[in-house]
């Protein structure tokens, strides 16, 4: 059963970049798209980009001039990287796996998320 | 950008009656890409419908997705005390890839 689950600092501060890493467990990483999703405190979801596992990208408008996502086959994870970030980053930040083998389908696996607070 | 209306924004309802929710969509989106997602308190959404009104692997038959064009609906036809949580219906294929509406959420009476 695939499983992801999301690591990072926890605390970053203003003007700063944050990286978060995904790392896929019970599966592989070919031949799917991934996701980076956030939630801000008591609000809704935000799609922040995908990658394939070939390293394609795609981001979202909003947010594509301070996002970069990486992956990694051999360590079976991938990675997002937002530079720049203010208060209004802080958010729960979640990788979700996408549904099939396109990058159009439903996020069908999602890791249990991992909080990052933008803060001096 | 395909902007999601979910109305209404909050629904208070007992166990055992019938939820209806719904989703509209600022233009037409594809049957084939609009899904819908439960948040529980404090957990990651999960998959509940895709393609307008296929289950998810593991959902209940009491959770049912329908629609077309502009205007979608999630039913859950018999509320258990678990299905007590936050609603978001979600495109994809548009730009950006994907968008999400703002959640209802269905609340204990």
């Amino acid at each position: 059963q695939v499983q992801l689950r999301e690591s990072g600092p926890g605390l970053v501060k203003p003007s700063e970049t944050l990286s978060l890493t995904c790392t896929v467990s019970g599966g592989s990483l070919i031949n799917y798209y991934w996701s980076w999703i956030r939630q801000p405190p008591g609000k809704g979801l935000e799609w922040i980009g995908y990658i394939y596992y070939s390293g394609s990208t795609n981001y979202n408008p909003s947010l594509k001039s301070r996002v970069t996502m990486s992956v990694d086959t051999s360590k079976s994870d991938f990675s997002l990287e937002l530079s720049s970030v203010t208060a209004a980053d802080t958010a729960i930040y979640y990788c979700a796996r996408v549904r099939g083998n396109g990058w159009y389908g439903a996020f069908e696996i999602w890791g249990p998320g991992t909080m990052l607070i933008v803060s001096s | 950008e395909i902007v999601l209306t979910q109305s209404p924004g909050t629904l208070s309802l007992s166990p055992g009656e019938r939820a209806t929710l719904s989703c509209t969509a600022s233009q037409s989106v594809s049957s084939s890409s609009l899904a819908w997602y439960q948040q529980r308190p404090g957990q990651a959404p999960r998959l509940l419908i895709y393609y307008t009104s296929t289950r998810a692997t593991g959902i209940p038959d009491r959770f049912t997705g329908g629609g077309s064009e502009t205007d979608f609906t999630l039913t859950i036809s018999r509320l258990e005390p678990e299905d007590f949580a936050v609603y978001y219906c979600q495109q994809y294929g548009g730009s950006p890839r994907y968008t999400f509406g703002p959640g209802t959420k269905l609340e204990m009476k």
